[in-house]
């Protein structure tokens, strides 16, 4: 079966510092993989998408970056986070019928 | 483009309430999918259904239906008898298809408190 795992589960972290977070999933190859963002008390908002190793999208400019370095690896990245930057970060991967299913998430608070 | 309205922010029942959830999309696309989504306290964000454009029968799933009618672009969910488990963030999402990879539009979510 597929599973899609996220870690850490949370993360608090200083302005300007660096963020990693890494999301894997199993049971599946060559998956479209997502990262979406969601602030308090309002919807998701995609990030980035990735349809092969190396194949980055971004949908909306800002302070982060992804990356693909695996088939089933996707990784979120800022150099220098903002105090905005803090939210709940979700990562994603579409079945074959166009289902997305996410995991579990990390919520982010940049203090 | 591509627009997904859940135009209840928060409802508040009590358990054994019918409670429907609305959702009304815009699209120009003639091929499309629907799905809702919950999010319980939790935070991961479980799939519940998926719906193409093509199907507009009507689903249900024990105490969950689905009523989809491309007339009036909605796509509305019903909890029958509802419980407290029930109590999430409830998502409504559509499809758009570029470049290769389906990206989700989500409307911005309801709320749901089944109160005991």
């Amino acid at each position: 079966s597929q599973t899609i795992h996220q870690w850490p589960a949370t993360l608090v972290q200083p302005v300007g510092s660096p963020l990693s977070l890494e999301c894997t999933v199993e049971g599946t190859s060559n998956p479209n993989l997502y990262w979406y963002r969601q602030a308090a008390g309002r919807g998701l908002q995609l990030l980035f998408y990735s349809v092969g190793i190396g194949q980055i999208s971004s949908e909306v400019p800002q302070n982060l970056s992804a990356s693909r370095p695996q088939d089933r690896q996707f990784i979120l990245s800022s150099k220098k986070l903002l105090l905005s930057d803090s939210g709940f970060y979700l990562c994603a991967f579409e079945s074959s019928s166009y289902e997305q299913y996410f995991g579990p998430g990390t919520r982010l608070t940049v203090t | 483009a591509q627009k997904v309205t859940q135009a209840q922010t928060e409802i508040s029942v009590v358990e054994k309430e019918d409670v429907t959830l609305d959702c009304v999309y815009e699209t120009r696309d003639t091929t499309y999918y629907l799905f809702w989504y919950k999010q319980p306290p939790s935070g991961e964000l479980v799939f519940l259904i998926r719906r193409n454009s093509f199907d507009e029968q009507n689903e249900i799933s024990g105490r969950y239906s689905w009523n989809f009618q491309k007339s009036t672009s909605s796509f509305n969910f019903t909890i029958t008898a509802s419980q407290v488990v029930d109590s999430a963030v409830y998502f409504c999402a559509l499809i758009r298809t570029q470049g290769g990879s389906e990206k989700l539009v989500f409307g911005k979510g309801t709320k749901l408190t089944v109160n005991p």
